[in-house]
């Protein structure tokens, strides 16, 4: 009964090869993040989806692009690795906003991504 | 830009002592929030403290939030060895496409 679900885990992979992330949650909730970790902890966010439609787009190379097929999902692409993009990748879902505020967030476990 | 700045980066203390965090912002904010990190694992929501709050407990935990300082604290009484991990600090602004921005975190370490 797990509520924010990564898969996979750990991800080591080649300097120009592609990769996905997949996130489900089982909460209900209307948005979902991804987040980038670095190695310093700093937890930055990426992408927000509420309700399949993109909310959120930080500044991000394109080679990242997220993809919502309905709102318990929020799968991260990533084309052409590079060695800057080794780090954990969070997902996060919270709950239908009230009058516009943000509420707290589920964070899933994570996925390592080490590109070599 | 990075909203929230935590102080201390790290702080180790032994088991049963309290733990103070503090958190600094930069612009207006609707609620602050604190998350404890796990090594290994996701960000643990703790406490939620509104704009219009001073102060606010959960068991162990008590925030205090000054909004003419841009500042808040977390204190942790009676800390325990399972204590020991990053705790963050988020900040969510108003407007309708609002996201939480996270501060840098500080890093509990509790000696038995």
């Amino acid at each position: 009964d797990t509520a924010v679900s990564q898969t996979p885990k750990y991800l080591v992979t080649q300097m120009g090869n592609d990769k996905s992330i997949k996130c489900e949650q089982n909460l209900g909730h209307d948005t979902m993040y991804w987040y980038k970790q670095d190695s310093k902890k700093f937890l930055k966010i990426m992408f927000s989806y509420n309700n399949k439609e993109l909310i959120i787009n930080e500044t991000v190379p394109n080679r990242f692009s997220p993809k919502s097929p309905d709102k318990a999902h929020l799968n991260l692409h990533i084309n052409s690795l590079e060695l800057g993009d080794s780090a954990v990748y969070f997902c996060a879902s919270s709950p239908p906003w009230t009058s516009g505020r943000v509420t707290v967030q589920y964070f899933g476990p994570g996925t390592r991504l080490t590109v070599l | 830009s990075q909203q929230g700045e935590e102080d201390p980066q790290a702080l180790s203390i032994q088991e049963g002592e309290n733990a103070t965090m503090n958190c600094s912002y930069k612009t207006s904010i609707n609620n602050l929030q604190w998350y404890r990190q796990n090594s290994g694992r996701g960000l643990v929501h703790l406490i939620l403290i509104r704009s219009n709050e001073r102060e606010k407990h959960s068991g162990r935990l008590r925030v205090t939030l000054d909004t003419s300082k841009k500042s808040s604290s977390l204190l942790i009484t009676a800390s325990r060895a399972a204590d020991t991990a990053s705790y963050f600090c988020a900040t969510a602004g108003y407007s309708s496409a609002s996201k939480i921005i996270f501060g840098s975190g500080t890093r509990l370490s509790i000696r038995p």
